[in-house]
């Protein structure tokens, strides 16, 4: 079975200021690992993801996010936050199957930034 | 690339009536789609995996009977409730995925409002 924590609710940060979405899963395979973010009424936007190679992976609108096996972990980072980045983020784990990859949500982290 | 949309947007309906959704990928083929329920604050259930040309796969207390789904052609699925009831209110989310390739994306959702 597999699992994925997002351990806080929320994330408040000063816009220009680093962020960071933290994320740690479970699964018994080598894991494949994303980032969504969802807008208020709206669907889920892909940021990035983890398959394989380099543990850092860039995304969407200057997102990054680094793969830790040892420490099961998948946060995601942005240097400089910016207001617009306003959102609720969602971290999700899956592994190809026979149909398709299915994939495993955690329970999203509103994150805050302000001027 | 990887544009998927839903039709409605938003739909209210009485108590009883059955209601169709659907979910088309614009620019890809989609051998594999997702239909997910998002209740206000919560993360994303999934409902059930369907692949086209087949019968859907539904996860465990969703029921397949109320909860239709058809997978007739590679860009388009639709999800049905039947006979729809108050509790069923919910925002309904699509997603596709290519052959063979890890990534989802989502549709913007349908919001449900049964009276």
């Amino acid at each position: 079975a597999q699992s994925v924590a997002q351990p806080e609710d929320q994330v408040n940060v000063a816009e220009g200021n680093p962020l960071t979405v933290k994320c740690t899963y479970s699964v018994s395979e080598n894991p494949y690992l994303f980032w969504y973010v969802q807008y208020p009424n709206r669907g889920l936007q892909f940021l990035l993801k983890y398959i394989t190679g380099d543990n850092l992976v860039k995304g969407s609108y200057g997102f990054e996010a680094e793969f830790n096996k040892s420490q099961t972990s998948f946060h995601l980072k942005k240097p400089s936050a910016l207001v617009s980045d306003s959102a609720l983020y969602f971290c999700a784990v899956g592994g190809l199957t026979g149909g398709g990859n299915k994939l495993t949500f955690g329970t999203g982290t509103q994150l805050k930034v302000e001027l | 690339g990887a544009v998927v949309s839903q039709h409605p947007s938003r739909v209210i309906c009485k108590s009883g009536t059955s209601v169709k959704i659907e979910c088309r990928s614009l620019d890809f083929q989609a051998t594999t789609m997702f239909w997910y329920r998002q209740f206000p604050k919560q993360s994303l259930m999934l409902m059930a995996t369907s692949n086209e040309g087949s019968k859907a796969t539904y996860e465990q207390g969703v029921e397949k009977d109320k909860f239709l789904i058809n997978h007739a052609s590679l860009t388009l699925s639709t999800l049905t409730v039947t006979s729809a009831h108050p509790e069923d209110s919910s925002f309904y989310i699509c997603s596709a995925s290519k052959a063979g390739k890890e990534t989802q994306y989502f549709g913007p959702g349908t919001r449900l409002l049964v009276l």
